[in-house]
């Protein structure tokens, strides 16, 4: 049961561009929400995070949006840079447990 | 400053080989550990998680064990692999003052089963 999703395994945008990144939970039960950034043949780095508490969360040319209602985040990057080329990952925690749910990952490609 | 080591970065083993996979955790005490397994063109699939020595919770049922005979080390073992145990295999280490919040990872061993 795939408590996180992204329903975008791939994304491509000009250098400079924004980029957006999606992802959706299922469990109300989550309070706290993260972003990851992994390269190939590396293990995932943490990028942004946010609380259900709020609504935005921003650092440097990430930002991320929670919609509780829609049960929705998105990350958005903006310049995109080629280097910013990775897989995203998001997940989720519950306010009582250990465990991360990690969606399926987007592929992003900025293209220079 | 808090690293987590995982090794062999690399392994090439045979169908029925025994696995051992080991990670281990510096500057932190009594770290939630985790394994995860991302198979090709796949997420991240946790396998196993300890909130402490001898504490291990399976989520995945498969031919894969878990042990952590000591706070900072977490060992990921298998009997006799299968083809399909092929994968990106990587440890994680979070911790536990209060609820978890964030993840760390280690570099990942890649796993190729013949």
């Amino acid at each position: 049961d795939q408590q996180v999703k992204q329903n975008s395994p791939s994304l491509s945008v000009q250098e400079g561009r924004i980029s957006i990144l999606n992802c959706d939970y299922t469990n109300s039960m989550f309070d706290y929400f993260l972003w990851y950034k992994k390269y190939p043949a590396e293990g995932p780095t943490f990028l942004i995070s946010i609380s259900s508490i709020k609504d935005k969360n921003e650092d440097g040319r990430f930002t991320v949006f929670l919609n509780k209602s829609a049960k929705h985040l998105s990350l958005h990057i903006v310049p995109s840079q080629p280097g910013d080329s990775a897989v995203y990952f998001c997940a989720a925690i519950t306010n009582t447990g250990n465990q991360f749910y990690f969606g399926t990952g987007t592929s992003l490609t900025v293209i220079p | 400053s808090q690293t987590i080591h995982q090794w062999p970065a690399t392994l090439v083993q045979p169908v029925g080989s025994p696995l051992s996979l080991e990670c281990t955790v510096e500057g932190t005490s009594n770290p939630n550990l985790y394994w995860y397994r991302q198979a090709a063109g796949r997420g991240l699939q946790l396998l196993f998680y300890s909130v402490g020595i001898g504490q291990i919770s399976s989520e995945v049922p498969q031919n894969l064990s878990a042990s952590r005979p000591q706070d900072r080390q977490f060992i990921l073992s298998s009997k006799k692999l299968l083809l399909s145990d092929s994968g990106f295999y990587l440890c994680a280490w979070s911790g536990t003052s209060g609820r978890a919040d964030t993840q760390y990872f280690g570099p990942g061993t890649r796993l190729t089963v013949l």
